[in-house]
C-alpha cells in the first residue's frame, strides 16, 4: 500500500459524459501527478501539480483537465468522453519536485 | 529530457540474478536515471535510482557506466513476484520548472519457475 488512494476504483460510463476522477496523495506529500495508461500502452504523463499550482504538462488533451486542493487532494475532470478515452488513470504523489513517485492502484474508466 | 532504450522483454530463472539494461546515450550532467516497475496493472512502483555512483537498497542495484551513457538494474535473487514491466526513465531533478515525464514501455521481465 503506497498511501495514495484513488476513487473510484472502476469507473463505466457513455461517450459524451463527463466523469471526475480523484485522488489523495500520502500524508505530506506536496506533488501530485496524473496518468494514463492505455491498453497495453506505456504511462503517458497527463499533468503535475504541486501545492495547488500546475507546475508540469503533458499530452493532456484540453477535453481534460485538473485541480489541486487546498488540503492537497486533486481531482481530474475528463469531459466529452470518447471510446479512446477509456484507459487506466494513476495517480502519484511525492513530497516535493523530485521524481520518487507514489502511485495509487489506479481508476479503470470504460466508455461506452 | 534523455529518452531512454530498453529491450521489450526479458526472461530470467527464479533464484538467478535478472540484469536489465537501459540505454541513455543523451542524458546530460544534471539528470538522474530512475528504475520503476508495474505489475499487471497495479500502480507502478519506485525502485531506485541514481546520478553517477552505483546505488544499491533492499530491492535491487542500480549499476550506471562511467559516462552515463546507460545503466542495469539488478535484482540478485529474482523471484516469481518479480515478474513486472520494468521503466527506467531519466529525470531532471530538483529542477522547480517544466519537466515532461516519459515512461516508455520498458521492459517486461518474465521469472520463470
Amino acid at each position: 500500500d503506497s498511501g495514495v488512494t484513488q476513487t473510484p476504483k472502476h469507473l463505466i460510463t457513455a461517450t459524451g459524459q463527463r466523469v471526475t476522477l480523484r485522488c489523495s496523495p500520502r500524508s505530506g506529500d506536496l506533488s501530485v501527478y496524473w496518468y494514463q495508461q492505455s491498453l497495453d500502452q506505456g504511462l503517458q504523463f497527463l499533468i503535475q501539480y504541486y501545492n495547488g499550482e500546475e507546475r508540469a504538462k503533458g499530452n493532456i488533451l484540453e477535453r481534460f483537465s485538473a485541480q489541486q486542493f487546498p488540503d492537497l487532494h486533486s481531482e481530474l475532470n475528463l469531459s466529452s468522453l470518447e471510446l479512446g478515452d477509456s484507459a487506466l488513470y494513476f495517480c502519484a504523489s511525492s513530497p516535493g519536485l523530485s521524481y520518487e513517485q507514489y502511485f495509487g492502484p489506479g481508476t479503470r474508466l470504460t466508455v461506452t | 529530457d534523455a529518452k531512454t532504450t530498453q529491450p521489450p522483454s526479458m526472461d530470467c530463472a527464479e533464484g538467478r540474478a535478472a540484469n536489465l539494461p537501459c540505454n541513455h546515450s543523451t542524458i546530460s550532467g544534471n539528470e538522474y536515471v530512475y528504475w520503476y516497475r508495474q505489475i499487471h496493472s497495479q500502480g507502478p512502483q519506485y525502485i531506485i535510482h541514481g546520478l553517477k555512483n552505483n546505488e544499491t537498497n533492499e530491492m535491487a542495484s542500480l549499476i550506471i557506466t562511467e559516462d552515463r551513457k546507460s545503466s542495469t538494474l539488478i535484482l540478485p535473487h529474482a523471484t516469481l513476484r518479480d515478474t513486472a514491466v520494468y521503466y527506467c526513465i531519466v529525470i531532471l531533478k530538483h529542477s522547480g520548472g517544466y519537466q515532461k515525464v516519459t515512461f516508455g514501455t520498458g521492459t517486461k521481465l518474465q521469472v520463470i519457475p
